[in-house]
């Protein structure tokens, strides 16, 4: 699976859009955007995915660019309970074995 | 739908002893994994299951044994547990289809 780069760490203020960068400059063709979040000791949580197309849930929406090199999870009004660890993880979705791998992620802050 | 439940949620080990972390789902889910984090650190793949008879090493294999004898079911052995498996395991699960996967709520390990 190709690498992602994520910051260590982000504020937000509680209301505001959280915007989570990721850049993953080597990924493939075939090979879908994942983001995943984690609460304090929580399992990790799954938010959205997406190939190539902007996605949007009731929990983010998730902006892939044209070239696919890079992605942005957003979250549209932050509140406290959104504080957590978020991954971007990219992976080869097809009938396989294809595990998650996740790097170390961003700590997001939500602030009051 | 129970989702994914892990047994024990805590466990106190002594070096050399031997015991098997549960996981179970009820979605009918293909793939399963053993993932292992510890304090501060990301998640790593232990071993995972693409169905059941079928599993494969991940990262950190090592010290574990994994059987998938059923599709619900996915046991995670530590032959001879030593003071550097000590962490929270979880295990997760996800359908053949383009979805994410579903994580339990952990089980924090501890060998002294």
């Amino acid at each position: 699976d190709a690498k992602t780069t994520q910051p260590p760490s982000m504020d937000c203020a509680e209301g505001r859009a959280a915007n989570l960068p990721c850049n993953h400059s080597t990924i493939s063709g075939n090979e879908y955007v994942y983001w995943y979040r984690q609460i304090h000791s929580q399992g990790p949580q799954y938010i959205i995915h997406g190939l190539k197309n902007n996605e949007t849930n009731e929990m983010a929406s998730l902006i892939i660019t044209e070239d696919r090199k890079s992605s942005t999870l957003i979250l549209p009004h932050a509140t406290l309970r959104d504080t957590a660890v978020y991954y971007c993880i990219v992976r080869v979705d097809v009938s396989g074995n294809t595990p998650l791998v996740f790097g170390k992620g961003t700590r997001l802050s939500v602030i009051a | 739908n129970a989702g994914v439940t892990q047994t024990p949620k805590f466990q106190v080990l002594k070096t050399g002893q031997s015991m098997t972390l549960q996981c179970a789902q009820d979605m009918n889910h293909e793939y399963m994994s053993w993932y292992r984090q510890d304090p501060g650190m990301g998640l790593r793949l232990i071993h995972y299951s693409v169905g059941a008879g079928i599993t494969d090493q991940g990262e950190v294999p090592n010290g574990y044994n994994v059987s998938r004898s059923t599709t619900e079911d996915f046991p995670l052995r530590l032959l001879s547990a030593a003071p550097s498996q000590t962490s929270v395991y979880f295990c997760a699960s996800s359908p053949v289809q383009r979805r994410g996967y579903t994580f339990g709520s952990g089980t924090r390990l501890t060998v002294v």
